[in-house]
């Protein structure tokens, strides 16, 4: 089952502009991540929260967290061709452990 | 850090018959999984691999048609049974990796198309 939504489903920027995408989920949470995919490849893992945290960064990666809201975003700074990919946050949570429950994803072109 | 590996890590199948895809892990493992992602949609859960005894599988997902092997702590097996065209998708496994705190690992996938 699906967790949560993720907005804009599509984005396309310039070369050094920044990205944000969004992320809302539907229950309580252990912790949300962010992860990339490119071309339908494998996952890689960008940057975690955890649910008694609001805001993190990681190089350009900044990523807050509204519990209240049961949102998340994340914003990539000074984009760059290299970051055109698919992003998906994923939750855990109490009863599924470990187990990820993805959003939809945001799918982000970056042109040069 | 962590490598996953699948294989095969594409196939073309006909419709009826079965496939099992292979995931290796070289590194000491805790947790497994098996994901789901249909052709431009999200990844979607199908089991826990459990180590020695029968997966966990998550709504929507049945033994039957997706048994699933896991007979040491670094190899799984998905197969996908009697497959139909709704199939066609990738086949993503993952792992918790022991030492690699909150970070889950991803295979490269397997591209299935049936046809």
């Amino acid at each position: 089952s699906q967790q949560g939504e993720e907005d804009p489903q599509a984005l396309s920027i310039q070369e050094g502009e920044n990205a944000t995408m969004n992320c809302s989920y539907k229950t309580s949470i252990n912790n949300l991540q962010w992860y990339r995919q490119n071309s339908g490849r494998g996952l890689v893992h960008l940057i975690l929260i955890r649910s008694n945290e609001r805001e993190k960064h990681s190089g350009r990666l900044r990523v807050t967290l509204d519990t209240s809201k049961k949102s998340s975003s994340l914003l990539i700074t000074a984009s760059r061709a290299a970051d055109t990919a698919s992003y998906f946050c994923a939750t855990t949570t109490h009863q599924a452990g470990t187990a990820l429950i993805f959003g939809k994803g945001t799918t982000l072109s970056v042109s040069s | 850090s962590a490598v996953i590996s699948q294989k095969p890590s594409r196939d073309i199948c006909q419709r009826g018959t079965s496939l099992t895809i292979q995931c290796q892990v070289d590194s000491q493992v805790t947790m497994m999984f098996w994901y789901r992602q249909q052709p431009g949609q999200s990844l979607t859960l199908i089991a826990t691999a459990n180590q020695g005894s029968e997966a966990t599988y998550e709504s929507g997902f049945v033994i039957d048609k997706f048994p699933i092997s896991r007979p040491n702590l670094t190899f799984s097996t998905l197969t996908v049974s009697n497959m139909s065209p709704e199939d066609s998708s990738i086949y993503l496994c993952s792992a918790d990796v022991k030492g690699a705190v909150d970070t889950q690992y991803f295979g490269p996938g397997t591209r299935l198309t049936v046809l």
